[in-house]
């Protein structure tokens, strides 16, 4: 089945600055890449998502990179502030079309004032 | 407004009894997904659903059944429940992979 890495575990930030996650994945029919946020003691949030038709999206704060070649993409939080502070998960659908999603270990950010 | 329900929020249960974890949508998603997650795994897929009647293994099933008696209710079944099932279960559900909705989890400690 699909496999998800991703990079890195702990991610330590000045408020302010840009903040990156890396995520890779396996299988070349994979067509969809969300991201979710998970604040302590709640469950993922949706934040954006990108499908293999695109290689990039935008939306406020949030960037997120697809090199479909490399099988890579990326979410880039620009302009961090205390409150993005929480885990962030990638995810690669397992295939085209089966409704499931694979996801990777997670990322902690921590947004330092 | 369309939510996913989880129920218990939380659970203790002893080595070796049985435990039922459930999870009601009012999405009308098709699909739906049982998930449980762990420090340095994430989320990993145990069982998923396209329908009523229909389940599937996902990745990591050993150990679980599951059970989709109607297009709104999902159950996660431990028949011998051990303590590396101690985890946080999330439940989804979905129309396609770009609508999940999860639910707001179980807490379930064995010992």
């Amino acid at each position: 089945g699909e496999q998800v890495e991703q990079l890195p575990s702990i991610l330590r930030v000045q408020e302010g600055s840009s903040a990156s996650i890396n995520c890779s994945y396996e299988d070349s029919a994979s067509n969809y890449f969300p991201w979710y946020k998970q604040e302590p003691g709640e469950n993922p949030k949706l934040i954006i998502d990108i499908r293999s038709n695109m290689e990039r999206k935008q939306i406020q704060e949030l960037i997120v990179l697809l090199d479909k070649k490399a099988k890579r993409f990326s979410l880039h939080i620009t302009d961090t502030q205390p409150g993005d502070s929480a885990m962030y998960f990638c995810a690669a659908s397992a295939g085209a079309n089966t409704g499931k999603l694979t996801f990777g270990h997670g990322t902690i950010l921590r947004v330092h004032p | 407004e369309a939510a996913v329900t989880q129920s218990p929020r939380n659970k203790v249960a002893v080595t070796g009894g049985k435990v039922t974890l459930s999870c009601n949508q009012t999405n009308n998603h098709n699909n739906m997904y049982w998930y449980r997650q762990d420090t340095g795994h994430g989320l990993r897929l145990i069982h998923y659903s396209y329908g009523a009647g229909s389940t599937e293994k996902g990745d990591i099933p050993d150990g679980y059944k599951a059970s989709r008696p109607s297009q709104e209710n999902f159950s996660l079944i431990l028949e011998l429940a051990t303590p590396s099932q101690t985890s946080v279960y999330f439940c989804a559900s979905g129309f396609r992979d770009s609508d999940y909705t999860f639910g707001s989890g179980t807490r379930l400690l064995v010992i």
